[in-house]
């Protein structure tokens, strides 16, 4: 069974870091690509961050950020661990949000997101 | 990198159509044959139903379907069913990132 779990959410002050992860089962993790998509409370969705699938040890991922979070937050992955991570810093109150990670395959032109994890909370509140 | 537009509502009674629009540019919508399509229930991950304009994934009934022209793509859910209150939302493939519409909260009356 494909299962997504992201973790790390909680509460945290303005200007502060968080560092939330993605842990990926049941299918070959190294073969798909994993993005970041929040939800702010009562609104709808936004794509925050995209890393490629990296098969082979020595190739580089592909990253990619929307402009609100380009320069303060980092996506990584580990594939010995199945995870990705989202590193956030300089947190805003406007990205207090539900954070989820969903796959896809875009190196195969499948540009859409088939399988989503449950999302974590992420409250930037003084 | 703005939002897609869609109507913020539409509502039907069970058993007929509704149809919603997503309306983008020539860098998104209009440039890619990937616009997908996602249901969320309150309090629940968004579901794929759509995916590369009209194709369906397995499982997802046929009263889902979806369509495009020119720089708006459409879903229309036919034979409206109860459990198919919830909200929409678009999302079209535009080169380095993605971009998602403002989502459409479809009641069933």
């Amino acid at each position: 069974e494909v299962q997504l779990v992201e973790s790390g959410g909680g509460l945290v002050q303005p200007g502060g870091s968080l560092r939330l992860s993605c842990a990926a089962s049941g299918f070959t993790f190294s073969t798909y690509s994993i993005n970041w998509v929040r939800q702010a409370p009562g609104k709808g969705l936004e794509w925050v961050s995209y890393i490629s699938s990296s098969s082979s040890s020595s190739s580089r991922s592909i990253i990619y950020y929307a402009d609100s979070v380009k320069g303060r937050f980092t996506i990584s992955r580990d594939n010995a661990k199945n995870s990705v991570y989202l590193q956030m810093n300089s947190l805003r109150a406007e990205d207090t949000a539900v954070y989820y990670c969903a796959r896809d395959r875009g190196w195969l032109e499948e540009y859409y997101f088939d399988y989503w994890g449950q999302g974590t909370l992420v409250t930037v509140s003084p | 990198q703005s939002a897609l537009t869609q109507p913020r509502s539409v509502s039907g009674s069970p058993g007929l159509s509704v149809t919603i629009s997503c309306t983008g540019t020539s860098s998104n919508v209009g440039a890619y044959n990937y616009v997908s399509w996602y249901q969320q229930h309150p309090g629940k991950a968004p579901k794929l139903i759509i995916y590369d304009v009209g194709s369906r994934p397995s499982g997802v009934p046929d009263r889902f379907s979806g369509s495009k022209s020119g720089n708006t793509a459409s879903l229309t859910i036919s034979g409206l069913q109860a459990e198919d209150e919830a909200d929409y939302y678009c999302c079209s493939y535009a080169g380095s990132h993605r971009v998602f519409g403002g989502g459409t909260k479809v009641t069933v009356l």
